[in-house]
């Protein structure tokens, strides 16, 4: 059983440029999320996507937006990015209203 | 706004010594209760889960909910300097996959 996996592990981008993140779910989970973690936060949710619709979102811009593909893998989008999009991206996924998310060991962003 | 409050920390505790987390949350409609374990670093690894009144065994973790009081806590037994980490508790409604985080609290086990 593989686990979930998030590519790529660092980034640094310029303030304003665009950015794309890319999570593979564990196999059987149908349902991705996406967290945001500042450093010394905790992960604040930002979308969640089932059967490639999403399926709640946090308080977060438009400009943060996601796929979800037919195997059930995902991308994050972020556009015109700021400096404040510094943060840990994790990607969690699960079964839909079953227990328990599993974590992606995530991307680490730098917005300069 | 849900949220979900615990002790930033340091919480410092001897090695073999009971450590106590503990975690309130606001809203009464949660129903589901995580604890995850985070590694400098890493991302967060869950521990343990409860949605029930009571306590909740595994190992050496606990897990204790009082939906009344609205507090949920994580008890770790025999602490060994491996469980030095930021615990994170995280709240769930029933039929929303979101899960909202506290801020954390960072345990060091002293050996």
């Amino acid at each position: 059983e593989t686990g979930v996996t998030q590519s790529p592990t660092h980034l640094i981008k310029t303030r304003g440029q665009q950015v794309t993140l890319r999570c593979s779910s564990q196999s059987g989970h149908n349902t991705v999320s996406w967290y945001q973690q500042a450093l010394g936060q905790g992960p604040q949710f930002i979308f969640q996507y089932y059967r490639e619709e999403e399926n709640g979102r946090g308080n977060f811009p438009p400009r943060f937006s996601g796929l979800q593909f037919p195997n059930y893998s995902s991308e994050l989008n972020v556009n015109a990015l700021e400096l404040d999009d510094s943060a840990l991206y994790l990607c969690a996924s699960s079964l839909l209203h079953r227990y328990g998310y599993t974590f992606g060991s995530g991307t680490r962003l730098t917005v300069v | 706004q849900k949220e979900v409050e615990q002790n930033s920390g340091p919480l410092s505790v001897p090695e073999g010594a009971i450590a106590s987390l503990n975690c309130t949350y606001s809203d009464r409609g949660s129903q589901s209760f995580f604890w995850y374990r985070q590694y400098s670093g890493k991302s967060p690894e869950l521990i343990m889960f409860i949605y029930s009144n009571g306590d909740k065994e595994d190992g050496r973790f606990t897990a204790q909910l009082n939906k009344a009081s609205q507090y949920v806590s994580l008890l770790i037994r025999d602490s060994q300097p491996s469980d030095s980490a930021t615990y994170l508790c995280a709240v769930r409604d029933f039929g929303n996959e979101k899960l909202t985080f506290g801020t954390g609290t960072r345990l060091t086990i002293i050996p």
